[in-house]
Order: structure tokens, then sequence, then C-alpha cells
């Protein structure tokens, strides 16, 4: 069974659209996080989430939302969406915070805006 | 978290030993050193974290140097799928949930 899954695998949209990507976890996980990784491949936090509260915003514009209906998924939500926008977005879970422990990545979505 | 060097690539002969360096001389006392590696068109995969001692496990060995200033990821047996990108990351215990600083880590290419 695959624990952290991503849909959908490929999204290409035009400038201007609203659109969103789902993430689910199967391992009971209390955290997830959203990274982004550009056409340089470096790999940026953008959110996590702990129990539905968002812990950390990196400097993400507000077109970006990340949205929990439970502590199995992480959804995220872009509007209006730019050239700039275009890269691979990744889903994270980890088992709790206040303690050193490991991310357990999804396989990407790629978006590309036109 | 502490800054880490690594080289930014290598090759390695299958079926040898790869061993992959990293420098984080700033590291502090209560910051851990993970390894992640990304597979092309996959999402990044943990493969060993330490704090003091030597770490093994089914995928790695990690050996950190006595002043934690560096470290060696060690693939005993490579294969041709571990060519990747390894990423050295150097994260403090506790605290919120951090995401993970990626650099640029090290493209590992095992050749045949």
């Amino acid at each position: 069974d695959t624990a952290v899954s991503q849909t959908p695998k490929y999204l290409v949209t035009q400038m201007g659209n609203d659109k969103s990507i789902k993430c689910e976890q199967n391992l009971g996980h209390d955290t997830m996080y959203w990274y982004k990784q550009d056409s340089k491949k470096f790999l940026k936090i953008m959110f996590s989430y702990n129990n539905k509260e968002l812990i950390i915003n990196e400097t993400v514009p507000n077109r970006f939302s990340p949205k929990s209906p439970d502590k199995a998924h992480l959804n995220l939500h872009i509007n209006s969406l730019e050239l700039g926008d275009s890269a691979v977005y990744f889903c994270a879970s980890s088992p709790r915070t206040g303690i050193t422990d490991t991310q357990y990545f999804g396989p990407g979505t790629r978006l590309t805006v036109l | 978290d502490a800054k880490t060097t690594q080289p930014p690539s290598m090759d390695c002969a299958e079926g040898r030993a790869a061993n992959l360096p990293c420098n984080h001389s700033t590291i502090s006392g209560n910051e851990y050193v993970y390894w992640y590696r990304q597979i092309h068109s996959q999402g990044p995969q943990y493969i060993i974290h330490g704090l003091k001692n030597n770490e093994t496990n089914e995928m790695a060995s990690l050996i950190i140097t006595e002043d934690r200033k560096s470290s060696t990821l060690i693939l005993p047996h490579a294969t041709l799928r571990d060519t990747a990108v390894y990423y050295c990351i150097v994260r403090s215990s506790g605290g919120g949930a951090d995401g993970l600083t990626f650099g640029k880590g090290t493209h590992l290419i095992i050749q045949p």
C-alpha cells in the first residue's frame, strides 16, 4: 500500500486558473508538509500541518493555501496560477513533532502553467 | 540548522562501496545528521540519521567523526538503482514541525 499518495501526478493548466493537489497518508502520522521543487531542482518547504494547525508558513504567496480536512489529508489549493508556479510539488508526512523523526514523501505532482 | 557542504557529483562502480562525504563544521550539540536521497522523478527517500555514534541499517552506514564536523554515508554494494541525488541535512532535535532544508546534494552516478 502506498504510504503517501498525491493526485494528480501531472497537472497542466492555464495562467489565472485555480487548481488543487490532493495528498493522503495512511501512516497515522501527525504532521504533513508541502514542498516545492523548481526547475533548478531546489527543494524547499512551503507548509507543514500538525493536527489541523498550520505550524510554519515559509515566504509563500497567499495564493497558496493548504487545507486539511482530517489528519490523513493535506491538500494544496492554488489560486490565480502564474507561470512561476510551474514546479514539482511534494507532499510529506512525519510521525510526531517535538522529536527527531523522518519524513516520508509522496511521488510528487508536476504542475505546468501555460 | 547548520549548513552542510557536499561534492556536487561522484561516480562509483557497480558493486563497489560508495562513500559520500558531508561537511557540517558548524553543527551544534543537539543537531542530528540526516541523509535522504532522490532518485530521478521520485520523491525524496529517507536513508539514515545519527547524532554521535555510527549507525547502520539495511540501506547504508553512517560514519560521524568524533568532533561531529563531518560524516560519510556508505552504500556498501552500490547498484545501478542507487544512482540518485544524496542530501546531507543537519537538523535540530525537538522544537516544531520544521521542514527539511535541502541543499544541492551530491549526484551519485553508479557506473556499470
